[in-house]
């Protein structure tokens, strides 16, 4: 049963426009949620959270949406570079207890 | 650096055969985990161990062992190793979720 979807696994933008990748989730008590950047052949990179008391939480070029009721989360990164383009994923945790359930990824492709 | 620093990066084993990959951390976080990625599926937890002393399964446990050493090291044991744990192995480190995780570089393991 995955808890946490990434139903697009490719995006591909042209640069200098935004990217939406998008999450869901079925468990209500998911409360913190995360975005990893993934480049091939390391390990993933922490990019930007958000606490379910939060609709929206921006780190520059990059923001993540909460909408609670739709059980749904979403990435915008404005402008696409480049240098964005990497395997994207969403992350979700319950409570005090700190790991981690992850989604299953969005290759994000930003074209020249 | 500091980060998470995982050994070996490759290897190939034989069915049958067994292993340990090796995880250590710099960081002082209190908690450890090992994920592996697979094509479709994201990252699955295997272990975690929420502080030196305690382990806990994952969502994907069968056909591993772990052992939280000391506060730095964490590693993960394929006993009998079979096709199906062909995968990438992925150490992560954390404090608390709010910091998300710090991920090691991988392993790439193959089984023949």
């Amino acid at each position: 049963d995955q808890q946490v979807k990434q139903n697009s696994p490719s995006l591909s933008v042209q640069e200098g426009r935004i990217s939406i990748l998008n999450c869901d989730y079925t468990n209500s008590m998911f409360d913190y949620f995360l975005w990893y950047k993934k480049y091939p052949a390391e390990g993933p990179t922490f990019l930007i959270s958000i606490s379910s008391i939060k609709d929206k939480n921006e780190d520059g070029r990059f923001t993540v949406f909460l909408n609670k009721s739709a059980k749904h989360l979403s990435l915008h990164i404005v402008p696409s570079q480049p240098g964005d383009s990497a395997v994207y994923f969403c992350a979700a945790s319950t409570g005090t207890a700190s790991k981690l359930t992850f989604g299953t990824g969005t290759r994000l492709q930003v074209t020249l | 650096n500091a980060g998470v620093t995982q050994t070996p990066k490759f290897q190939v084993l034989k069915t049958g055969q067994s292993m340990t990959l090796q995880c250590a951390q710099d960081m002082n976080h209190n908690s450890m985990y090992w994920y592996r990625q697979d094509p479709g599926m994201g990252l699955r937890l295997i272990y975690y161990s929420a502080s030196e002393g305690t382990t806990d399964k994952g969502e994907v446990p069968n056909g591993y062992n772990v052992s939280r050493l000391n506060k730095r090291e964490f590693s993960l044991r394929l006993e009998s190793a079979a096709p199906s744990q062909t995968s990438v192995y992925f150490c992560a480190s954390s404090e608390d979720r709010v910091y998300g995780y710090t991920f090691g570089s991988g392993t790439r393991l193959t089984v023949v």
